[in-house]
């Protein structure tokens, strides 16, 4: 079935360090892919997203690339802040499902003044 | 951008004793809501899925008559655990789709249930 694997964390990073969070799936067609990222006591929020192959999305400085020859999602920011401290999430929405979304387990950053 | 509001966030109940979760969409109508769970180092995992004046669709290996959700109103939406157990000691946590919207879900901030 789809499935969503992304780098376990916790990750830890010095303010204005480069981060990458890798992510790669398994699905059947073309699915839909996200990043969530949640911040202490607060809900999932939609960080980012790519609808087909060679996409980009972007938000708040973060990029990924939809990657269909490496079935892979990967987050970047050049120089993260403390305030980026959070768990971030790597989804797949399949094709024609009704929006409900795959998850990978979640990788919980730290970023260190 | 869109509210969901879950309560509790923190749960401790005793075996034996039932616990409901609500999700509300507060500035939105939703007729979509899904449940999802998360054991600690797992992935969220979709539990169910709600439509709005119908029966939920559940997710094979979720016992529908231990996981009771209620999706009554396009704001509000209950899971109710039913005679909980320590193996249901879990994050939960809700999502709901905009009426008419597109992918979009908007998250709760998670309900953590602990079983004694």
């Amino acid at each position: 079935g789809d499935s969503v694997t992304q780098m376990e964390g916790p990750v830890t990073l010095s303010e204005e360090a480069f981060l990458t969070i890798n992510c790669t799936y398994t699905a059947t067609g073309y699915p839909s892919l996200f990043w969530y990222v949640q911040y202490p006591g607060e809900g999932l929020q939609l960080l980012l997203k790519a609808t087909k192959a060679d996409d980009k999305g972007s938000n708040k400085g973060f990029e990924a690339t939809y990657r269909k020859e490496t079935t892979s999602f990967h987050l970047e920011k050049g120089s993260v802040q403390v305030s980026d401290s959070a768990v971030y999430f790597c989804a797949l929405n399949p094709r024609g499902s009704q929006g409900n979304l795959i998850f990978g387990k979640g990788t919980k950053l730290s970023v260190k003044p | 951008g869109a509210v969901v509001s879950q309560h509790p966030s923190r749960v401790i109940c005793k075996s034996g004793t039932s616990v409901k979760i609500e999700c509300r969409s507060l500035d939105f109508q939703a007729t979509t809501m899904f449940w999802y769970r998360q054991f600690p180092k797992q992935s969220l995992m979709l539990m169910a899925t709600s439509n709005e004046g119908s029966k939920a669709t559940y997710e094979q290996g979720v016992e529908k008559d231990k996981f009771l959700i209620n999706h009554a109103s396009l704001t509000l939406s209950t899971l109710t655990v039913t005679s909980a157990h320590p193996e249901d000691s879990s994050f939960y946590i809700c999502s709901a789709r905009r009426a008419g919207g597109n992918e979009k879900l908007f998250f709760g901030s998670g309900t953590q249930l602990s079983v004694l």
